[in-house]
């Protein structure tokens, strides 16, 4: 079974400070993602990794950074946290498409709250 | 602008039912469209997937149909059970440079009730 952790279900931090959110799966995909997911706007790419030290922003990149070291792990740093940052965090994995399209893996999420 | 729309309000069915939920979109040429099940405080789950050159697939007691020109893909749950009640994302396949990414609709509450 593919499984995609993260490292908090609920975290509490002050605006300001810098926060790191983990993921990390054990299926050997080259493609890693992160999402967030706020009531009436569904889920939105922050961005994506599709393979080590490789990342690629999505439509929200503002306020985020990201860092690929070793394949199983995809971190998001937010440099000085605000409260518009408040939401749930998903982190996803996948293989690479070509001409064959596959299905991404979610974590449990990560809910942020900026205080 | 590009859109992809699902609807917002939720759709209540009784049990034994049909459920079928509507995902279109506008300014998006997706080589394919996947659906996903979310339930409450958890990630999404991957159900089907179907590629720009089918029309209809299949999976047990889910269907889903892609019709590119009408830009709309629906997405059917034959003989619903109160286990089906969730939220059901659909999301466009694009292609880019490096790599696959999903573009997601907002998600559609189904509420099946006994």
């Amino acid at each position: 079974d593919v499984k995609v952790t993260q490292s908090s279900r609920y975290l509490v931090k002050r605006t300001g400070e810098k926060v790191f959110l983990e993921c990390v799966q054990d299926m050997d995909h080259e493609n890693m993602f992160w999402y967030r997911q706020d009531p009436g706007l569904g889920l939105r790419l922050i961005y994506f990794s599709y393979d080590v030290k490789m990342k690629e922003k999505g439509d929200i990149p503002e306020g985020y950074s990201v860092s690929r070291e070793k394949k199983e792990r995809f971190s998001l740093i937010l440099e000085s946290a605000s409260t518009n940052q408040t939401s749930m965090y998903l982190c996803a994995s996948s293989f690479p498409s070509g001409r064959v399209a596959y299905e991404q893996y979610f974590g449990p999420g990560t809910r942020l709250t900026v205080t | 602008s590009q859109k992809i729309e699902q609807n917002s309000e939720a759709l209540n069915i009784q049990e034994g039912k049909t459920a079928t939920l509507t995902c279109n979109y506008t300014n998006y040429s997706p080589a394919y469209l996947q659906w996903y099940r979310q339930d409450p405080g958890r990630g999404p789950v991957f159900l089907l997937l179907i590629r720009e050159n089918e029309k209809e697939k299949r999976k047990e007691r889910l269907k889903v149909t892609f019709d590119t020109t009408l830009k709309q893909s629906l997405f059917h749950i034959t003989a619903s059970q109160p286990a089906d009640s969730a939220t059901y994302l659909c999301a466009l396949g694009l292609r880019t440079g490096g790599g696959n990414k999903l573009t997601f609709g907002t998600g559609t509450q189904l509420k099946v009730e006994l």
